[in-house]
């Protein structure tokens, strides 16, 4: 099945600073979406982006389709960004559901 | 306000007992998922519906069981079968696209 990948695992920032974190899949996929999971264990969505590049307010995120890999940006951290943050790809033309990475846990310290 | 409630938050099952979450959602979405989340891991697929009394296996189904009699209910069953079910439990459903996942708040499960 498909196979997806997110970098770094771990990041640990300051507050004020940015962040790239990485989602790279092993296949063509029909969409991608990138989710916040904060403390208390509830998914929000952040942007739902299967090509192309979107914006909202600090995050933004961009989707190379063609090279199987999409970015998530974090620009001017703040503590409650703190979290894991994960991508989920469509694969349903593999014959599954939504295959999500392993996610990337942030703590932005104040 | 529409969206999807899990109840209920914390739950705690003696051995051999069976407990039912429960997933309930307003936003009209036809497709209804539930996924487990061990502590420090990813979301893993337990069990999806599509559509109203259908439902298929998704990549860890052993130990649960599911119905979809409602297309606003997606009530999943932990089993006495289940032998290690401490975990985190999210329900989510998508619409007509089925590209976009909204998630309810979680159940948490422990046993005693």
């Amino acid at each position: 099945g498909i196979q997806v990948e997110q970098s770094p695992p771990d990041l640990i920032l300051q507050e004020g600073a940015n962040s790239t974190l990485r989602c790279n899949f092993s296949d063509s996929v029909n969409n991608l979406q990138w989710f916040h999971q904060n403390p208390w264990g509830q998914l929000i969505n952040l942007f739902y982006i299967p090509s192309g590049t979107k914006q909202n307010g600090r995050l933004s995120a961009t989707t190379v389709a063609t090279e199987r890999y999409s970015l998530l940006y974090i620009s001017s951290s703040q503590t409650t960004d703190s979290g894991v943050y994960f991508c989920a790809v469509d694969a349903s033309l593999y014959g599954q559901n939504f295959v999500f990475g392993p996610g990337t846990r942030l703590s932005v310290l104040p | 306000d529409g969206g999807i409630t899990q109840s209920p938050k914390y739950l705690f099952r003696k051995e051999g007992q069976n407990v039912t979450l429960s997933c309930e959602q307003n936003l009209n979405h036809d497709a209804m998922y539930w996924y487990r989340q061990d502590p420090g891991q990813g979301l893993r697929l337990i069990y999806y519906s599509q559509i109203v009394n259908d439902f298929q296996k998704g990549d860890i189904a052993e130990g649960y069981s599911v119905s979809r009699e409602k297309k606003e209910s997606f009530p999943l069953t932990v089993t006495s079968a289940q032998k290690n079910p401490t975990a985190f439990y999210l329900c989510a459903s998508t619409g007509e696209a089925k590209n976009i996942q909204y998630f309810g708040a979680g159940t948490r499960l422990s046993v005693l």
